[in-house]
């Protein structure tokens, strides 16, 4: 089975300057996705960015860019130029498949603050 | 189409008590989920719907928990003779088969068990 592991609990950057939330995973399958989504408060979950095991360039959405080290085993997100609304909780995530359905396992999340 | 919708926003119930969650999906998506999230964890994966059927479910889904998709469009989750441990916010999500991401969440139902 796969596995997320993400090892901040709790981030906290300055208004403005770029943070790196980082994610590895644990996979045997040659064919994967990972996926970062954002949680305010109010506990929907937001999709930011997916990187497919086959994309051969980080994916990037705007602020958010994903840094894919395949032979690490690594997806950290990197949020460029902070902004206050940007605290909330970021997990990591991948896909997987079992008994034929594609469902999404989790990381156990970073909570980002952000400082103004 | 706004999104995916759950209903309702917060529950408190007195253990033993039945409850009963919705969740509609967005509606061109056949694909829909639920998770259960506690506090200071990622969500976890308890069931999936494909159209109406039930196609897999996690050990998490003990015989209190049942989940129904009639007719491939919302979809209720309910828990019988709740505990103290079903306490967590419960997610919905729903997503289409075309492609590989693409998942679109609820604002989840937070449930509070006293």
């Amino acid at each position: 089975a796969q596995k997320i592991t993400q090892t901040q609990p709790g981030m906290f950057v300055q208004e403005k300057e770029a943070v790196t939330l980082d994610c590895t995973y644990d996979t045997s399958d040659q064919s994967y996705g990972l996926f970062w989504y954002k949680q305010p408060s109010s506990g929907e979950m937001i999709f930011l960015i997916y990187q497919g095991s086959y994309d051969e360039q980080n994916a990037t959405e705007g602020r958010y860019s994903l840094n894919f080290q395949k032979a690490r085993k690594s997806a950290n997100l990197v949020i460029s130029a902070s902004q206050l609304g940007d605290s909330a909780m970021y997990f990591c995530a991948m896909r997987e498949i079992s008994q034929g359905a594609q469902k999404l396992v989790f990381g156990q999340g970073t909570r980002l603050t952000i400082n103004p | 189409d706004t999104g995916v919708s759950q209903d309702p926003r917060h529950k408190i119930t007195k253990r033993g008590q039945n409850v009963t969650f919705r969740c509609d999906p967005i509606s061109e998506h056949n694909r829909l989920y639920w998770y259960r999230q506690t506090l200071g964890q990622g969500p976890e994966f308890l069931t999936y719907f494909q159209n109406e059927a039930q196609l897999e479910k996690s050990r998490l889904l003990s015989d209190r928990f049942s989940a129904e998709r009639p007719k491939g469009s919302f979809s209720t989750l309910e828990i019988q003779r709740t505990e103290q441990g079903d306490s967590a916010m419960y997610l919905c999500a729903s997503r289409t088969g075309t492609y590989d991401y693409g998942y679109t969440f609820g604002s989840g139902t937070r449930l509070t068990v006293v």
